[in-house]
């Protein structure tokens, strides 16, 4: 069974360019999580999924993160316009419900230059 | 406030020495405990959690962690550390057992000397 998976591993962007950071969970996982680490820093949450709604997005640091799920499978996450404050490990964990353990991927690191 | 602190940033213990990691945490209500595991390259993994019961709670690779109330810590121990165990380790808690808003301690960095 594959695991979790984030695309791309590594992206470097410019400030001020858009980038669309992908997660594909485990197969029939309703549940899906966004974190990230910013440098430094503890790895902090940032939404919940329940298919494709969003259940918690409390944790969104403003209004360039933008998150979708679309039909209830994999994830997107577009930060626009990047800021270096945004440079990162993004992570991104599905569970089969929220009382089940969740698996995470193994992060994409974010580099705004 | 809900907080976890881990107080050690880098640890580097002897391959075959003992270790333990230290985790103290805040919270309001009684949370699931959590130690993850981020090797180089991978993923966060999970080695243990615990809720209730025996305090003392078993993991994968041959980690236990041990919860003491009086404390509120739940720290990491391993009897005999092998050059695998070279990762960041992550204390965690949260009210549910999935990974709905985990909060987590900032990592401790194990190195282990040949």
């Amino acid at each position: 069974e594959a695991g979790v998976t984030q695309f791309p591993s590594h992206s470097v962007i410019e400030k001020g360019q858009t980038v669309t950071l992908r997660c594909d969970p485990i197969s029939g996982h309703d549940n899906l999580y966004w974190y990230r680490r910013v440098m430094g820093k503890e790895i902090k949450f940032l939404l919940h999924f329940v298919k494709e709604s969003k259940q918690d997005e409390s944790g969104m640091p403003n209004n360039r993160f933008l998150a979708e799920r679309t039909g209830g499978t994999y994830s997107t996450l577009k930060v626009q316009p990047a800021e270096l404050e945004d440079s990162g490990v993004y992570f991104c964990a599905s569970s089969h419900d929220r009382h089940t353990e969740a698996f995470f991927g193994q992060g994409t690191r974010l580099t705004v230059v | 406030a809900q907080s976890v602190t881990q107080p050690d940033i880098h640890i580097t213990v002897s391959e075959g020495a003992s270790l333990e990691l230290r985790c103290n945490y805040s919270y309001g209500a009684t949370p699931y405990l959590f130690w993850y595991v981020q090797s180089p390259g991978q993923g966060l993994q999970l080695l243990l959690k615990y809720f209730s019961g025996d305090t003392l709670v078993q993991g994968i690779k041959g980690f236990e962690a041990e919860f003491k109330r009086s404390q509120s810590s739940f720290n990491l121990r391993k009897p005999s550390v092998h050059w695998s165990d070279a990762a960041e380790y992550f204390c965690a808690v949260a009210l549910y057992s999935s990974a709905s808003k985990i909060i987590f301690g900032s990592g401790t960095r194990l190195s282990i000397r040949p």
